[in-house]
């Protein structure tokens, strides 16, 4: 079966240390999504690219994330500098929204 | 602004019995999808219903599109210890290029 990878798996970070989360994609979908998940929020939508393109990263913090997809096998999401409240499992998918998404398993970032 | 609301938030029943799950909102969606989520691990397709009035089954799992394409319905048939997980509704968001919205989920714990 085709997966999303996604690593680290797990990082606990101090606060104010940079932070850089890796996706690979189903090599094919052109429509790749970073979400965050809290029990308090659910599933929110940080930013996702269509053809590597940025479409909408509204959900992000700007001041201190970033989202880039330097080729179509990695995109990358960044956070610095991290903040405590920014814990949280950040997850990756690709697919479209008429079909679906397949996610990534996760990465479960603590910062303290 | 879309919202989906699902209900209820936790359901704990015993192996063997029955359950429905909803998803409900005061929007009308093109398509709502269902995942579900496993501890651990990202929210995994389970299936996409497009028509008003549709009824798909994946084995003992019904799902169903309401008829005014604002809500929709799960339905698990003697539920076994494997079904536990969070069931979460997700629809696009009108607008949007592609991105989907997602309900908060229902937590599901079958006991054996």
């Amino acid at each position: 079966d085709a997966r999303v990878t996604q690593t680290p798996r797990h990082k606990v970070t101090e606060m104010g240390q940079e932070v850089t989360m890796r996706c690979q994609p189903i090599l094919g979908h052109n429509t790749v999504f970073w979400y965050r998940q809290t029990m308090m929020q659910g599933l929110e939508l940080l930013a996702y690219f269509r053809n590597r393109a940025p479409l909408d990263d509204s959900g992000m913090p700007k001041d201190r994330f970033s989202a880039e997809m330097p080729d179509a096998t990695l995109a990358t999401l960044k956070i610095q500098p991290s903040e405590p409240r920014d814990s949280a499992v950040y997850f990756c998918a690709s697919g479209n929204s008429n079909y679906g998404y397949t996610f990534g398993s996760g990465t479960r970032l603590t910062v303290v | 602004t879309q919202l989906l609301e699902q209900s209820p938030q936790f359901l704990s029943i015993q192996e063997g019995e029955n359950l429905t799950v909803y998803c409900n909102s005061s929007s009308v969606f093109s398509s709502l999808q269902w995942y579900r989520q496993e501890p651990g691990e990202g929210p995994v397709l389970l299936v996409t219903v497009v028509t008003g009035g549709e009824v798909k089954k994946l084995k003992r799992l019904t799902f169903q599109f309401g008829d005014a394409r604002k809500d929709s319905s799960l339905h698990i048939t003697a539920a076994q210890t494997g079904d536990t997980g969070l069931y979460l509704c997700a629809g696009p968001r009108v607008g949007s290029q592609g991105n989907l919205i997602f309900g908060k989920g229902t937590k599901l714990s079958v006991k054996p």
